[in-house]
């Protein structure tokens, strides 16, 4: 069975400075996809960054980027040069490509950035 | 349209009524998902269809949630008899469907709903 967890229910962090949110997971499927999602107070899911099983190197989007590690099965967001406004909910999900078009999320982070 | 849409943004009803939930997705997009968010919490998936067939039930609460997806378009989310743990907000996203890895879910903005 596919699982993600997040063992974080709770970051604060100094403006400007980088946060990293842990991500572990754990699946059979050989091929799968990562995601991240930010949920702002205002409640809309915002995706962030995507990475995929078989990607050779960590992904970045901007401020973004997604520490990798396979082996060990984690897949943490950093967040560099932290903003008031990446004050939210930080979702961690995985899909499985084998069969399922099923999204398994995590329970979530949630992100204060003090000024 | 643009984006996903649903309807209503807000649904306040008193225990024991029934309510639908609607859920627009992306033009083209096959594939549809349900997911429940309580308060503070995480989202719990509910359903998802591919086309208008559901693959995938295993979320469902209870048998009191029903949905359905018609067209390969809209789909509905109906709860029966509703209960006061049903409170929550009601998030449909949909995608490409595509069998790649690489499948961003689009959200809608919600349904909160309310039971007194």
């Amino acid at each position: 069975a596919q699982k993600i967890t997040q063992t974080q229910p709770g970051m604060f962090v100094q403006e400007k400075e980088a946060v990293t949110l842990d991500c572990t997971y754990d699946t059979s499927d050989p091929s799968y996809g990562l995601f991240w999602y930010k949920q702002p107070s205002s409640g809309e899911m915002i995706f962030l960054i995507y990475q995929g099983s078989y990607d050779q190197q960590n992904a970045t989007e901007g401020r973004y980027s997604l520490n990798f590690q396979k082996a060990r099965k984690s897949a943490n967001l950093v967040i560099s040069a932290s903003q008031l406004g990446d004050s939210a909910m930080y979702f961690c999900a995985m899909r499985g490509a084998s069969g399922t078009y099923k999204y398994i999320f995590g329970t979530g982070t949630r992100l204060k950035v003090l000024a | 349209g643009a984006g996903v849409s649903q309807s209503p943004s807000n649904k306040v009803t008193e225990k024991g009524k029934d309510v639908e939930l609607r859920c627009d997705p992306i033009s083209g997009h096959t594939a549809l998902y349900w997911y429940r968010q309580s308060l503070g919490q995480g989202l719990e998936f509910l359903i998802y269809f591919q086309g208008n067939s559901a693959p995938d039930k295993s979320g469902l609460p209870s048998d009191r949630f029903s949905a359905e997806r018609t067209g390969g378009s809209v789909s509905t989310l109906t709860i029966q008899r509703t209960q006061q743990e049903d409170s929550a907000v009601y998030l449909c996203a949909s995608s490409s469907g595509l069998a790649r890895q690489y499948n961003e879910q689009f959200f809608g903005p919600g349904t909160r709903l309310t039971v007194l």
